[in-house]
């Protein structure tokens, strides 16, 4: 079992849908967790980082960390076609910058 | 907000040939960057932990004296691939982290090297 699983999609939704995305993980010693956009051919750009549990909102992103169920979400509202991209969950037991990541989902947002 | 430079964008080597990326924080000064290997549809594998003015820290499975690890200053990284082969093609990215205050990390745009 890997320790983070992510669905690689693809997921193909139309503009303007709430889009959720996931991770769970095994490791309960994960205290930071981080949300990645990475468009083809670039490096990730960080969309949201979480330290332990709770919900985190930044304009149309939603992210929330559930440690009880080892689960993490992405909620992106009011999708655009420039949404369309591959998310990383990553997740660190501490804040020293080594980072577990998930395979990724690809995202499609049609106009 | 916090930069992270990665140089070059992509490169094409012949096999047996070495290779050299740079990875430079542009606005902060990073004791410690990260150098991560992507293969096409996958994600992110840590390869090694670069530490200013000591030796890297490689992960299991990383080979050491191929993929040489050299972190001279407080903000430049170098990754260099020596005698490369076709199965080291690989999208490879650098990442750091500004020790001020409680921030991720920052990742570079990534270098795309293919080896024929």
């Amino acid at each position: 079992q890997k320790e983070v699983e992510q669905d690689p999609g693809p997921l193909s939704v139309p503009e303007g849908a709430i889009v959720s995305l996931n991770c769970t993980y095994s490791n309960s010693a994960f205290q930071y967790f981080m949300w990645y956009r990475q468009y083809s051919r670039k490096g990730p750009e960080l969309l949201m980082y979480t330290y332990s549990s709770g919900n985190k909102e930044d304009g149309r992103f939603t992210a929330q960390v559930d440690k009880s169920s080892k689960y993490i979400s992405l909620f992106i509202r009011d999708s655009q076609p420039s949404d369309s991209a591959t998310y990383l969950c990553a997740m660190g037991t501490s804040n020293t910058g080594k980072l577990i990541f998930g395979q990724g989902t690809t995202l499609q947002v049609k106009p | 907000g916090a930069v992270v430079s990665q140089h070059p964008s992509w490169v094409i080597c012949k096999s047996g040939t070495s290779v050299k990326i740079e990875c430079r924080s542009l606005d902060f000064q990073a004791t410690t960057m990260f150098w991560y290997r992507q293969f096409p549809k996958q994600s992110l594998m840590l390869m090694a932990t670069s530490n200013e003015g000591s030796k890297a820290t490689y992960e299991q499975g990383v080979e050491k004296d191929k993929f040489l690890i050299n972190h001279a200053s407080l903000t430049l990284s170098t990754l260099t691939v020596t005698s490369a082969h076709p199965e080291d093609s690989s999208f490879y990215i650098c990442s750091a982290r500004d020790p001020l205050g409680n921030s991720p990390l920052h990742f570079g745009n990534g270098t795309r090297l293919t080896v024929t």
